[in-house]
């Protein structure tokens, strides 16, 4: 069946980048989406079809792709943005949507 | 303003019904595809189902095919979610969402024993 890994956890110093990686034998045929939760709250779109940044979210924000894995960077870390991502994405022959299992960022 | 408001859940029993639902506002309702995701307690998000603009396409994760079925009505610009012959293991805060531009607060779920 259809999988998407991510790294569990990811730490980066307020100032620093952090990427976030997510990474699936299917995902050079459907775009990735990314989804910032805070505790408590519903996600939020972060970047979607790859690379576009959704209105309202901050520029150090950015997505790519490259082969089987897409990245989520965000440059210059902020106390704010820690939260849990997750990456979704589709496989192509089945139709069906997958999420990562979710990526902790911790701002030291 | 562009939201998503849900409604539906509640606490009931296995083998039983519910019905969620969730009506848009603040963007055109009618061009997006919609999905429902869900989150049991503690645990990451799980892909429910989707549904094409139109309605006429619908897509289901394979543990709830059959029990489960996506509906829209774009006059009331409203997104559904039957689900029937519930599960213990469909416990879980269940949102609407587009891919791209909003997800709704999440309503909750519990099925009990």
């Amino acid at each position: 069946s259809f999988e998407v890994t991510q790294p569990p956890s990811v730490s980066v110093s307020p100032g620093q980048t952090a990427r976030i990686t997510c990474t699936g034998d299917a995902l050079p045929n459907q775009y990735v989406y990314w989804y910032q939760q805070k505790p408590g709250q519903a996600p939020v779109v972060v970047i979607h079809k790859d690379t576009e940044r959704r209105s309202g979210i901050p520029e150090r924000f950015s997505g790519s792709t490259s082969g089987t894995t897409a990245t989520l960077t965000i440059s210059g870390v902020q106390a704010e943005d820690e939260a849990d991502y997750f990456c979704l994405s589709a496989d192509h022959n089945t139709l069906s949507w997958v999420f990562g299992g979710g990526t902790r960022l911790t701002v030291l | 303003e562009v939201q998503m408001v849900q409604s539906g859940g509640g606490l009931v029993q296995p083998g039983t019904s519910l019905r969620l639902s969730c009506v848009a506002s603040g963007f055109t309702f009618n061009a997006y595809w919609m999905m429902w995701v869900r989150q049991a307690p503690g645990k990451g998000l799980e892909w429910v189902a989707n549904i094409n603009q139109g309605g006429s396409e619908k897509n289901y994760v394979d543990s709830v095919k059959g029990r489960f079925t996506v509906s829209r009505d774009n006059a009331k610009n409203s997104l559904y979610l039957q689900m029937n012959s519930l599960k213990v293991e469909d416990t879980a805060m269940y949102y609407c969402a587009t891919y791209s531009l909003i997800w709704g607060r999440g309503t909750t779920v519990t099925v009990f024993s």
